[in-house]
């Protein structure tokens, strides 16, 4: 069980769109819908923003969206805000019970 | 309101053992699954494993199988992560969480375990 693939970092102004993509396999991201995003604030624990590849909780904005195309999902957020900085890490459930987390992604907003 | 309460921080020797525990309240706690992830300093989220706190069923990640032991007590409604054979790197924030069904939920605080001589 590999890691997913994400950018180390992306970085985008205030009021720009930028894109996470999360790269795995056809034994993950591409076999099955159960991709999910989550921020983490540093000191802080993980929160779900995007679950089933493009569904958003109650209570997160809707300037997050998320994708998926074969092996690869996209965490895309509009409009970016200051509060937005944090990391981001996708997780896919990855066959025979198990789960995979991406290496994460560093967004700085500048 | 769903709490996930873990116990506190912890320093071991390498080849000890922890076992760090989960108080859960605000919901049923054998009905909903609980995971454990782990996170290194400055590094990613890590998959430990898994357990139905309703029978007790187990599964867990390739690297961690044979090291790491999940258990439950249902009648306090705590889980419990045991890993073995500690080693420097495994020095990291451990965090329980509960599966929705469909992805992971809520999170415990974290427990800081270091393993250092």
């Amino acid at each position: 069980q590999s890691a997913l693939t994400q950018p180390a970092s992306v970085s985008g102004s205030p009021g720009q769109s930028i894109t996470i993509s999360c790269t795995g396999t056809s034994s993950d991201v591409g076999s099955y819908n159960l991709v999910s995003w989550y921020q983490q604030h540093p000191g802080k624990a993980p929160k779900v923003m995007i679950y089933e590849a493009s569904k958003r909780p109650s209570g997160v904005s809707n300037r997050f969206s998320g994708s998926k195309s074969g092996n690869t999902a996209s965490l895309t957020i509009s409009g970016l805000q200051a509060e937005d900085e944090a990391d981001y890490y996708c997780c896919s459930y990855a066959g025979s019970i198990t789960w995979v987390f991406g290496g994460g992604t560093k967004l700085t907003v500048l | 309101q769903v709490h996930l309460v873990q116990s506190g921080a912890e320093v071991k020797k390498p080849g000890a053992s922890v076992k760090v525990s989960c108080k859960a309240s605000g919901y049923t706690f054998t009905g909903y699954y609980m995971h454990w992830v782990r996170q290194a300093p400055g590094q990613g989220l890590e998959w430990m494993g898994r357990i139905n706190p309703d029978d007790g069923v187990t599964n867990y990640a390739q690297k961690f199988q044979g090291r790491v032991t999940l258990t439950r007590d249902t009648s306090i409604s705590t889980a419990y992560m045991e890993l073995s054979r500690l080693r420097s790197d495994d020095t990291a924030v451990y965090y329980c969480t509960t599966d929705s069904g469909s992805y992971i939920d809520y999170w415990g605080q974290g427990t800081l375990v270091t393993v250092s001589s």
